[in-house]
């Protein structure tokens, strides 16, 4: 079975471009959370999707955004970028046949703001 | 709200000696655990968990884990460190309540020296 895959893997943008960043889930999941990784503050997370709907939303502004298509496949997008933008984000698929929370992530889309 | 405190941020070890991770929880229900490791530029992998039943939980790479629900913890152990065990490790909690969202300690930074 694939796991989560995520692209691209790496990314340079300038301050005030915008970007879009992708997730396909593994095969059944219709869970998709996102995190924003930093040194400074650690894992925080973004939003999660099931079902083509956001169903949790972090603590985050309107800057950030995301979608589910009716595949589970994933998307976020963060408009004009700025530098504290510059992070690891991680999308992460779950089962809600099991419903425990376990998440299963992908390796990460490494995103430079210059 | 659910919370999670990982006290030491960074440990040193010897290889071949013994890791322990402390974790503590902040949750009134019993909660969903986890611990997930991340290897630098990487996404995070889930190296056991606990739902319920015994309390000292198997994972992978030799890992265990006990839940104590007395001193709301549940740590992380190794017996004997191998240098590839260098990494950062992530406890989480998740819990019915809260959609089983998923949330994640500060981590604690692994090196290993030879």
């Amino acid at each position: 079975k694939a796991g989560v895959t995520q692209t691209p893997r790496y990314l340079i943008k300038t301050r005030g471009q915008q970007v879009t960043l992708s997730c396909s889930p593994i095969s059944g999941h219709r869970s998709v959370s996102w995190y924003q990784q930093t040194p400074g503050q650690g894992l925080q997370f973004l939003f999660e999707y099931f079902s083509e709907t956001q169903r949790n939303k972090g603590n985050f502004p309107g800057r950030f955004s995301g979608r589910q298509f009716s595949n589970s496949r994933s998307e976020m997008n963060v408009s004009t970028l700025e530098l504290g933008d510059s992070a690891l984000y991680l999308c992460a698929s779950s089962s809600t046949l099991e419903n425990t929370g376990e998440l299963f992530f992908g390796e990460g889309s490494r995103l430079t703001v210059l | 709200a659910q919370s999670v405190t990982q006290p030491d941020i960074h440990i040193t070890v010897s290889e071949g000696a013994s890791l322990e991770l402390r974790c503590n929880y902040s949750y009134g229900a019993t909660p969903y655990l986890f611990w997930y490791v991340q290897s630098p530029g990487q996404g995070l992998q889930l190296l056991l968990k606990y739902f319920s039943g015994d309390t000292l939980v198997q994972g992978i790479k030799g890992f265990e884990a006990e839940f104590k629900r007395s001193q709301s913890s549940f740590n992380l152990r190794k017996p004997s460190v191998h240098w590839s065990d260098a990494a950062e490790y992530f406890c989480a909690v998740g819990a019915r309540s809260n959609d089983y969202k998923l949330s994640f300690g500060a981590g604690t930074t692994v090196t290993v020296r030879a």
